[in-house]
């Protein structure tokens, strides 16, 4: 079985100034790791994703991610965040093999933007 | 603009109603989810719907029954449920359940049972 962690459960940071999301995984067969933010009251959307290949993923609105496999994680960055970036973030992994897409999500990080 | 569409928006139930969830994709999509969060907390998977054949029931108590009447749709029947079933109960979907596959989300229908 696969799991996440996200130790910070918020995390506050001014408008431009840069931003991390901590994600560790833990996990006995090779996976495909995910990162979802959800704004208030709405589903989750895929910012990005790593299944292979380079280890530094680019996504949408600005945000990348890095694959470390030897520490087990996969943080989220932006170099400098907006206001609309306030939303929650979640770490998500499934396995690599197998034929069901099971998502394991984590707790979730509140990321809040203040001027 | 999400591409999974939920009806409804908001629910409020007895718990000795009947209603039902429903979800749409166009997407040509074969794998259809049912996620269910409560607040503050990440989503959990309930069903998972390959190729219109339920493939995964993570254990989810009867009261809840899914549905998948052709590729595009996707049901959940409620029945006799509980306080503690308020939540919101996220439709997804994805190419197929091969792992790996991006899945994309609904805007979710928000559930009161009163």
């Amino acid at each position: 079985a696969q799991s996440v962690t996200q130790l910070d459960s918020q995390v506050p940071v001014f408008e431009e100034a840069p931003v991390e999301l901590r994600c560790n995984y833990s996990s006995s067969v090779s996976v495909y790791l995910f990162w979802y933010v959800q704004y208030p009251n709405q589903g989750l959307q895929l910012l990005l994703k790593y299944l292979s290949g380079s280890t530094l993923v680019k996504g949408i609105n600005g945000f990348e991610a890095e694959f470390n496999k030897s520490q087990t994680s996969f943080h989220l960055r932006k170099p400098s965040v907006h206001i609309s970036d306030t939303a929650e973030y979640f770490c998500a992994v499934s396995a690599a093999t197998g034929t069901a897409s099971k998502l394991t999500f984590g707790t979730g990080t509140r990321l809040q933007v203040t001027l | 603009d999400t591409e999974v569409t939920q009806t409804p928006k908001h629910l409020v139930m007895g718990m000795t109603n009947k209603k039902s969830l429903k979800c749409e994709q166009h997407m040509g999509h074969r794998a259809m989810y049912w996620y269910k969060q409560k607040a503050k907390k990440p989503p959990e998977l309930m069903f998972v719907y390959s190729y219109e054949k339920l493939s995964i029931n993570e254990s989810v108590p009867s009261r809840f029954s899914p549905e998948c009447p052709n590729s595009s749709l996707l049901n959940l029947h409620l029945h006799a449920l509980q306080p503690e079933d308020s939540a919101l109960y996220l439709c997804a979907s994805s190419q197929d359940s091969i792992s790996g596959n991006t899945i994309y989300f609904g805007e979710g229908s928000w559930l009161t049972v009163v």
